[in-house]
């Protein structure tokens, strides 16, 4: 089956903007999700958008949705060495749980 | 916010001894919790749907009589690792959406439970 698809690994300087990018499968989502996890720790819920809206910004977050090519990404402006974690991509599923994207290791350098 | 606590959160045991967590929603009711793994390096994987006073919903090729999960009450679910293994080893992590808030968004995390099969 599909998979929501997530570039693996990501470096950036502290100060700089990154991008975090994901491909998900169900046109019918109706939110979809950013989920931050620390090395050893659980999940952290950063972010959401409604699948009617386009951008959603968030003090240093920005979200856009690309539904026509099922696209989602993040923005975090001014990424700081604390930003260094693993980010998911989720979107729901039948019930309410959630498929989540293979992650993105985000590494800050100072 | 809501709060979910899982309990332990570190376990290491012998192969073939058997493994209980708990997962309690601390503030809220649940009808509703999840159950994922995570392999190191990995994405997290939905294990079963657990709900409470009836049969849990596993995923494809997860095994039933292996993971044992018990929703005894709209605060607490159980998952059970019967004669664990070395390749149970993982980290699992449960979620739960709030009864009072069925259309709400969000759904919460518990911290996870690391745990280790010698």
């Amino acid at each position: 089956g599909e998979d929501v698809e997530q570039s693996l690994f990501l470096s950036v300087r502290e100060g700089d903007s990154s991008v975090i990018n994901c491909t998900y499968t169900d046109s019918s989502s109706t939110y979809l999700y950013w989920y931050k996890q620390e090395p050893g720790a659980g999940l952290q819920l950063l972010t959401y958008i409604f699948s009617n809206m386009d951008m959603k910004q968030d003090q240093r977050l920005t979200v856009l949705l690309n539904k026509k090519d099922k696209h989602l990404s993040l923005r975090i402006a001014d990424t700081q060495t604390g930003d260094s974690a693993i980010y998911f991509c989720a979107e729901p599923r039948v019930e309410r749980a959630l498929t989540f994207g293979s992650g993105t290791r985000l590494q800050v350098q100072p | 916010g809501a709060v979910v606590s899982q309990h332990p959160s570190r376990v290491i045991c012998k192969s073939g001894t058997s493994v209980k967590i708990e997962c309690r929603s601390l503030d809220f009711q649940a009808t509703t919790m999840f159950w994922y793994r995570q392999f190191p390096k990995q994405s997290l994987m939905l294990m079963a749907t657990s709900n409470e006073g009836s049969k849990a919903t596993y995923e494809q090729g997860v095994e039933k009589d292996k993971f044992l999960i018990n929703h005894a009450s709209l605060t607490l679910s159980t998952l059970t690792v019967t004669s664990a293994h070395p390749e149970d080893s993982s980290f699992y992590i449960c979620s739960a959406r709030d009864l009072d808030r069925a259309n709400a968004y969000e759904q919460y995390f518990g911290p996870g439970t690391r745990l280790t099969v010698t």
